[in-house]
């Protein structure tokens, strides 16, 4: 029973491409979050949406984009796509926690692995 | 930004033996979890261990946090081949919001 679902396990791109990544989300959570994962980095926060037509900027937003028009669906836009854009990217999404008793235990999609040529 | 680091980076065991991670923060936590990654798959939470408590345990699993060094370690005893995977750590930052700040990850090999 898949809860989080990215739409593409591997892409390939070209520098200078628009690149959509899509994840959708069946649990009826509130918070939605794309990372990107590197070897020795992690992962790093690239921008998160905590309601519908929300969204604020993680770690590291440059040359990213993101939409979030309805509550299941979250989308990481890549304007023009850099080499340095490679990458592992891992959508997540958790209900609403209220700081600091509560906390945000993520579900995790199966990742999309982007490559840019 | 505020990662986390883990320690060791590495790690290859037989099976049957135990494994220790050890994460650590540079400031103040709330809420430590652990996530295990299968190669190339997403992660998949599994504990939680709030900023009052020292210990937890699940099943296998044994997680400690000490606030005072901002540090936490997650043990697992009598591992098993399936246990193969990467071990992340990720944690609520006093001033971070609500945001995970995850470590960088151990990379745990269990050998028949």
């Amino acid at each position: 029973d898949v809860k989080v679902t990215q739409s593409s396990r591997y892409l390939v791109k070209r520098t200078g491409e628009k690149v959509f990544l899509e994840c959708v989300q069946d649990m009826d959570h509130e918070n939605m979050f794309w990372y990107r994962q590197d070897p020795g980095l992690g992962l790093r926060l690239i921008y998160f949406s905590y309601d519908v037509k929300m969204k604020e900027k993680g770690d590291i937003p440059e040359g990213y984009s993101v939409s979030r028009e309805k509550k299941e669906r979250f989308s990481l836009i890549l304007e023009s796509a850099s080499t340095n854009q490679t990458s592992m990217y891992l959508c997540a999404s958790s209900y609403r926690a209220h700081f600091p008793s509560g906390a945000n235990v993520l579900t995790f999609g199966a990742g999309s692995r982007l490559t840019v040529l | 930004s505020q990662q986390g680091e883990e320690d060791p980076q590495a790690l290859s065991i037989q099976e049957g033996e135990n494994a220790t991670m050890n994460c650590s923060y540079k400031t103040s936590i709330n809420n430590l979890q652990w996530y295990r990654q299968n190669s190339g798959r997403g992660l998949v939470h599994l504990i939680l261990i709030r900023s009052n408590e020292r210990e937890k345990h699940s099943g296998r699993l044994r997680v400690t946090l000490d606030t005072s060094k901002k540090s936490s370690s997650l043990l697992i005893t009598a591992s098993r081949a399936a246990d193969t995977a990467s071990y992340f750590c990720a944690a609520i930052l006093t001033g971070g919001g609500n945001k995970l700040t995850f470590g960088t990850g151990t990379q745990l090999k269990v050998e028949l």
